[in-house]
């Protein structure tokens, strides 16, 4: 089973600064590397696929860089409704389709 | 649209047995390359898969759960069901289905969630 660690848990960003959140598989996922934004209550949201391509609907100022192991989330310009937990997810070896734990970005 | 709701007990009892139905509209799980997951979160915790099943019927479960696990399909209705023996107060969590189309691979509509229980 691979294993997605995301780090840090916590990340503390001002609205309107750049934040950047990372993600590494404990082994090659080749770009097989996905990101969701996670509010509280609500379902998860696709924001990334294939590491770097936008999901349908979602602001240019997410995108997603990597390949093999290590991965990274940039959000460029953070506006109040980004403020959320951020999942990676491997979907390049399964079963089972793995989740990081999650990154919490919070207002600083 | 495309839309999933999930439906469900909110409580169960140990030992019992989870069913939980998934309701979706906006897409056909008949059609070539079409998928649908279980993935559950426990409270305050991470997400993590459960099962699939694919169009043509194919089924994959967790490598950690599969012995508990069933997943099946009703096309004309539109259905996605998962059933879990043997419940334990641990799975307790929201469990969501999703859609995971194969030419993304990634699941890119999710339904609300249906919070389950497990406690005696």
């Amino acid at each position: 089973e691979i294993v997605m660690t995301q780090s840090p848990a916590t990340l503390s960003v001002s609205p309107g600064e750049r934040a950047t959140l990372s993600c590494r598989a404990s082994q090659s996922v080749i770009t097989y590397l996905a990101w969701y934004q996670q509010k509280p209550g609500q379902a998860p949201r696709l924001l990334i696929y294939g590491a770097s391509t936008r999901a349908t609907g979602i602001p240019a100022r997410f995108s997603g860089s990597g390949s093999g192991t290590e991965f990274t989330l940039t959000i460029s310009s953070l506006q109040s409704e980004d403020f959320a937990v951020y999942y990676c997810q491997q979907y390049n070896n399964w079963p089972p389709y793995t989740f990081g734990q999650g990154t919490k970005l919070e207002i600083k | 649209q495309v839309t999933l709701k999930e439906s469900g007990p909110a409580l169960v009892k140990p030992t019992q047995t989870l069913t939980v139905t998934c309701t979706f509209s906006g897409f056909s799980l008949s059609t070539n390359g079409m998928r649908v997951s279980w993935i559950r979160q426990p409270p305050g915790k991470a997400l993590e898969w459960l099962a699939r099943i694919d169009w043509d019927d194919d089924k994959f479960y967790s490598t950690s759960l599969k012995t508990r696990l069933t997943i099946s399909k009703d096309t004309s209705k539109n259905q996605v069901v998962l059933t879990m023996t043997n419940m334990d107060p641990v799975d307790t969590a929201t469990y969501y289905c999703a859609r995971q189309p194969s030419s993304l691979d990634a699941f890119d509509i999710w339904g609300q969630g249906t919070m389950v229980t497990v406690s005696s």
